[in-house]
């Protein structure tokens, strides 16, 4: 079966710093992989997902997150963190070959900005 | 325009009733999905749906109904409120019928429904 852990339910940075939001997944199969951001009080919307092409992923907002086997991981990052970014993020996996669309998802990381 | 719309916005009602929440997607997509947010943020798959086909239908309370008069609406029916019901409630759609998993999902503002 397979699932999502999102590695700190909150993570701080300064305006400007690295994000790094930490994603790693179980799955008996290659997944497909996606990373959605909710604003507050919004509905979720995707940032970058990673269907078996590049394993380097470039998204929205300058988002990038790297598919990498050996770890099992799949780690959102972005170079210069900016007051807009602070939202929740949700890792999420989907099944290959299920053809249902069922996205399994990580439990969240709140990020905060600090001017 | 929005793309998935959800009503009502807040929905707050007494245990023991009976309620709805609608959604609509004006995208042409094929798949329409219902998901719940509890109060920890955590997001579980409940229904989906293909041109009115239930495909997706995980373990919830025999409460929960969904209908889909056609494929740009999705409904939500619950009976019987319970207090544990009390969640954040987002529709959303993809917009294939085949390979659907590696599709973007689209997601719709949500119904924050509160059980007193």
């Amino acid at each position: 079966a397979q699932s999502v852990t999102q590695l700190g339910s909150h993570v701080s940075v300064s305006e400007g710093a690295l994000v790094l939001l930490r994603c790693n997944y179980s799955s008996s199969v290659p997944p497909y992989l996606f990373w959605y951001v909710q604003y507050p009080n919004q509905g979720l919307q995707l940032l970058l997902k990673y269907t078996s092409a590049a394993t380097l992923v470039k998204g929205i907002n300058g988002f990038e997150a790297e598919f990498k086997k050996s770890e099992t991981s799949f780690h959102l990052t972005k170079p210069s963190a900016h007051m807009s970014d602070a939202a929740e993020y949700f890792c999420a996996v989907s099944v290959p070959g299920g053809n249902t669309g069922k996205l399994i998802f990580g439990q969240g990381t709140t990020l905060q900005v600090k001017p | 325009d929005t793309a998935v719309s959800q009503t009502p916005k807040y929905l707050v009602t007494q245990m023991g009733n009976d309620k709805s929440i609608k959604c609509e997607q004006n995208l042409g997509h094929d798949t329409m999905y219902w998901y719940k947010q509890d109060s920890k943020k955590f997001l579980k798959i409940m229904f989906s749906y293909n041109n009115k086909e239930l495909i997706i239908n995980e373990t919830v309370p025999n409460r929960f109904s969904p209908k889909s008069p056609d494929k740009a609406h999705l409904n939500l029916h619950i009976n019987s409120l319970e207090l544990g019901d009390s969640a954040v409630y987002f529709c959303a759609s993809s917009p294939r019928a085949r390979g659907r998993e590696t599709d973007t999902q689209y997601f719709g503002p949500g119904t924050r429904l509160t059980v007193l």
